[in-house]
C-alpha cells in the first residue's frame, strides 16, 4: 500500500534562509508525487508535481523538489524563505492508475522576521 | 477559467442531523473527489465521482454519500452526524485521463457538529 511520511510537523526558518521540508513515500509502483500548500482558511494549492519525467521538479514561488527513488524521498526546498511562505505544506502520493490520493500529515512552516 | 467553488463556507449542525455540501467543478473537469480534513490532519479521501457514478471510495461509512450531476457539479451528504464529523470538507475536481493527475481544490466547507 502506498503512503507518505512527512518527517517534521513544524519547521521554523528565518526570512531569507533556505527551506527544507522532508517527505518519504512508500509505493509499489511508479508514483505520482505532489506538494500542496494550504494557507490559513484557504483551500489547497498545487506547488509542484512529479510524474516520472525529470527528477528535479520546479514549482511556483521558487519552490523545487527532487525525486530520489533510491531514498524514496521527495523533499521540498526553497533557497530563500519569504514571510508569505508561512503555511501548511502537504506531500501527496498517487499510485499510477488509481483514483486515490494519500496525503501526509502536513508540515507547518513558520517564517521568522 | 472558473475555479472550484464550494458552499456553504461554514455551517453548524447538531448531532444526529443531516448535512448537504455542494461543489461546482472547474470548467472542463469531469471528475470530482471529496476529502475530509480534521483539525491538524491531512485530508482523507472520502470518494470520487465520474460520469455521475461513484468510482472509488475511502474508509468512510455509508452515511457519507454523494451525487454528481450532468454538469459535473457534486454534493456530499452526511446523515446521522457525529461529533467526529466536525472537519473541513474539501472538494477537488480533475480531468480523468489527465496523466499528471493534478487535483484542483475548492476552499472547503467547515462543518461544526455540536
Amino acid at each position: 500500500a502506498q503512503s507518505v511520511t512527512q518527517l517534521d510537523s513544524h519547521v521554523s526558518v528565518s526570512e531569507g534562509t533556505p527551506v527544507l521540508l522532508r517527505c518519504n513515500y512508500s509505493s509499489s509502483y511508479s508514483p505520482s508525487l505532489f506538494w500542496y500548500v494550504q494557507h490559513p482558511n484557504k483551500g489547497l494549492q498545487l506547488l509542484l508535481k512529479y510524474t516520472s519525467a525529470a527528477t528535479l521538479v520546479k514549482g511556483i514561488n521558487g519552490f523545487e523538489a527532487e525525486f530520489k527513488k533510491s531514498e524514496t524521498s521527495f523533499h521540498l526546498t526553497k533557497p530563500s524563505a519569504h514571510m508569505s511562505d508561512a503555511a501548511e505544506y502537504f506531500c501527496v502520493v498517487r499510485t499510477s492508475g488509481t483514483y486515490k490520493y494519500i496525503f501526509g500529515t502536513g508540515t507547518r512552516l513558520k517564517v521568522l522576521a | 477559467e472558473t475555479g472550484v467553488t464550494q458552499s456553504p463556507t461554514h455551517l453548524i449542525k447538531t448531532r444526529g442531523q443531516q448535512v448537504t455540501l455542494r461543489c461546482s467543478s472547474q470548467s472542463g473537469h469531469n471528475t470530482v473527489s471529496w476529502y475530509q480534513q480534521a483539525l491538524g490532519q491531512g485530508p482523507q479521501f472520502i470518494f470520487q465521482y465520474y460520469r455521475e457514478e461513484e468510482n472509488g471510495r475511502g474508509n468512510f461509512p455509508p452515511r457519507f454519500s454523494g451525487l454528481q450531476f450532468p454538469n459535473y457539479s457534486s454534493e456530499l451528504n452526511v446523515n446521522a452526524l457525529e461529533l467526529d464529523d466536525s472537519a473541513l470538507y474539501l472538494c477537488a475536481s480533475s480531468l480523468l485521463g489527465d496523466l499528471t493527475g493534478e487535483l484542483f481544490f475548492g476552499e472547503g466547507s467547515r462543518l461544526t457538529v455540536l
